[in-house]
């Protein structure tokens, strides 16, 4: 079974610093993918970020970057230069193989930037 | 826009009532899902398909039905509502694609049930 866990419920940065949210997981599968999502107040789910398993670099987009540690199974996202926009609801999640490639989903932390 | 639209977007059922959330997706995807999202426990998959006329059961299916009759189209059904099913209702799709890929889900905009 696959596990996604994200430890901080809640997080505060101030604008314009960076911030880190924590996800680990477990799998047994040898391939899998990692995502993260955001889910602003409005309520919508906003992919952001994706590392594949076997990938050797981080991934990056924009002002987001995983920090991906295979062997510590974390795949923390870096928010760089955070914007008030930037508060919202964050989701680490985690695809695996097998029928459907179905997205195991933590639990959240919400990111309240501040000025 | 093309996407993910579920109907309706907010609903009020009282105990023992049934109902339908329509999700329908027009980028042809293969795969259909229906999550849950409650507070402090993410989204927790329902049931999913793989394909027209396919459905399979996901992590948390029990009091919920669904089909896939068209491609298109991915209906989620409560038989007799709980007040344990009052939650959020999220669709998404996505195409098979392959394995290393990132192939993302789509989302629709969500559905606001809620039993009293």
């Amino acid at each position: 079974a696959q596990k996604i866990t994200q430890t901080q419920p809640g997080m505060f940065v101030q604008e314009k610093e960076a911030v880190t949210l924590d996800c680990t997981y477990d799998t047994s599968d040898p391939s899998y993918g990692l995502f993260w999502y955001k889910q602003p107040s409005s309520g919508e789910m906003i992919f952001l970020i994706y590392q594949g398993s076997y990938d050797q670099q981080n991934a990056t987009e924009g002002r987001y970057s995983l920090n991906f540690q295979k062997a510590r199974k974390s795949a923390n996202l870096v928010i760089s230069a955070s914007q008030l926009g930037d508060s919202a609801m964050y989701f680490c999640a985690m695809r695996g193989v097998g029928t459907a490639s179905k997205l195991t989903f933590g639990t959240g932390t919400r990111l309240q930037v501040t000025l | 826009n093309a996407g993910v639209t579920q109907t309706p977007k907010f609903r009020v059922l009282k105990t023992g009532q049934s109902m339908t959330l329509l999700c329908a997706q027009d980028m042809n995807h293969e795969y259909m899902y229906w999550y849950r999202q409650d507070p402090g426990m993410g989204l927790r998959l329902i049931h999913y398909s793989v394909g027209e006329g396919t459905t399979a059961k996901g992590e948390v299916p029990d009091g919920y039905n669904v089909s896939r009759l068209k491609k298109q189209n991915f209906l989620l059904g409560l038989e007799s509502a709980a007040p344990s099913q009052t939650s959020v209702y999220f669709c998404a799709s996505r195409d098979p694609g392959p394995s290393s890929g990132a192939n993302v889900l789509t989302f629709g905009a969500g559905s606001r049930l809620t039993v009293l």
